[in-house]
């Protein structure tokens, strides 16, 4: 039982370039979340998705896009990087009524 | 819309002392769950405690203690005893329903309190 696991651990991109950080779980979670957090502001929510074949956005969505491709994963795409993307993303997923669980997270740098 | 305040950005402490991090929040909902995260210096968040609107019991697990205070809009969280592995970044959060209900428990954190425990 991996919990929930992201690739790549670290990125480096230049800016205008374009990646996608993977996230996914095997706890059977139905609600996925992506988070960013930059120094001194916490983690703020990006998108979250309630459930299989449904995303919405929250805090920070501008710049990225997301995807549930199944009920196990939930990924982030940022299309053209900007140096203000420069962040730690954490997903994490969570059971009905339960805390969520978070991933490792994402070192991104966008230079 | 939901804040959350943790107005200390940083703490020193040395060893075996107490340590006591404040937490407030803002919400016009009646129900909602407040949480405590720990970030060690390798990064992973570790979930601490979930307390939910209704329950203002105080809980002790170990050297931890969690104050919970309607009143105030408090949620503080005391480390007794402090010891070097307790140094890690603690977050506060808000969440206004756990239960799957419209809000989906998207957490609202705090800014993190960075705590620095000496030997």
């Amino acid at each position: 039982n991996a919990g929930v696991t992201q690739t790549p651990k670290f990125q480096v991109l230049k800016t205008g370039q374009s990646m996608t950080l993977q996230c996914a779980q095997d706890m059977n979670h139905n609600s996925m979340y992506w988070y960013r957090q930059d120094p001194g502001m916490g983690l703020r929510l990006i998108y979250y998705s309630a459930s299989e074949g449904t995303t919405d956005k929250g805090e920070v969505p501008n710049g990225y896009n997301v995807s549930r491709l199944n009920k196990r994963e939930f990924s982030l795409r940022l299309e053209s990087a900007a140096p203000s993307q420069t962040s730690v993303y954490f997903c994490a997923s969570r059971p009905p009524g339960g805390e969520q669980y978070f991933g490792p997270g994402t070192r991104l740098t966008v230079t | 819309a939901q804040k959350v305040t943790q107005a200390q950005t940083e703490i020193s402490v040395v060893e075996k002392e107490d340590v006591t991090l404040d937490c407030v929040y803002e919400t016009r909902d009646t129900t909602y769950y407040l949480f405590w995260y720990k970030q060690p210096p390798s990064g992973e968040l570790v979930f601490l405690i979930r307390r939910n609107s209704f329950d203002e019991q105080n809980e002790i697990s170990g050297r931890y203690s969690w104050n919970f205070q309607k009143s105030t809009s408090s949620f503080n969280f005391t480390i007794t005893a402090s010891q070097v592995v307790d140094s890690a970044v603690y977050f506060c959060a808000l969440s206004l329903d756990n239960a799957g209900g419209t809000s989906y428990g998207k957490l609202t954190f705090g800014q993190g309190t960075i705590l620095t425990v000496h030997p």
